[in-house]
């Protein structure tokens, strides 16, 4: 099983849309969780951080689920410049390094 | 805003030769990683080191590989004799000792290996 599984998309959405990720890891001992941004060849961003009881940023939500080791990340009212590759990524249990996902492609049309 | 910076931006270099990479991490950052991405996979840790030594290492970051803090602010990455296979972007980031493990990242080297 992969360390940080994610859905590679893309997901095409007219912008105004609603669209949702989802993200599964397999390390129940992990402690920190992320959403990050990626354009095209240019470095991960951080977006926002994941905690079990939820957090919103603007028309971005996360949400944590450790009991199924499960992550999800929804953005409303999509815009142009919300296309990316989104990372979902994971800290080890007892260490810094990040693990990352294989990323899931946003594209945002007119 | 402060962020990490890295040069070069691009480096060629021939197969068998030394390259290092530099980056500066945001200054109040105690934390300091190496991640690499080859073209079209995802992002892969290397290293971290964190007072003045290396905390963790992956498989990937085996004896061709070092890392240095020369000064108070410059981080480098060393690959002695690169190969074909080393061709990626490099990609330093920083995280500060609160805990909440964020880490910041630079916008990368992309090493080509010929």
């Amino acid at each position: 099983r992969k360390e940080v599984e994610q859905d590679p998309g893309p997901f095409n959405v007219p912008e105004g849309a609603t669209v949702a990720f989802n993200c599964t890891y397999s390390n129940s001992a992990s402690q920190s969780f992320f959403w990050y941004r990626q354009d095209c060849r240019k470095e991960p961003k951080l977006l926002m951080s994941v905690y079990s009881s939820g957090n919103e940023d603007g028309r971005f939500t996360a949400q944590l689920n450790r009991a199924s080791q499960y992550i999800s990340l929804l953005i409303r009212d999509s815009k142009l410049s919300d296309s990316a590759t989104y990372l979902c990524v994971v800290s080890g249990d007892s260490s810094y390094k990040l693990i990352f996902g294989s990323g899931t492609r946003l594209l945002v049309r007119p | 805003e402060p962020e990490v910076t890295q040069t070069p931006s691009h480096q060629v270099t021939q197969m068998g030769q030394e390259v290092i990479l530099r980056c500066v991490p945001i200054s109040n950052h105690l934390y300091f990683y190496w991640y690499r991405q080859i073209l079209g996979q995802k992002v892969e840790f290397l290293v971290s080191f964190y007072n003045n030594e290396i905390s963790e290492k992956s498989e990937i970051f085996d004896d061709q590989f070092s890392v240095e803090r020369p000064d108070g602010s410059n981080f480098t990455l060393k690959i002695r004799s690169t190969k074909l296979e080393d061709s990626a972007m490099y990609f330093c980031a920083s995280s500060d000792p609160s805990g909440s493990n964020e880490q910041f990242f630079g916008p990368g080297t992309r090493l080509t290996v010929l």
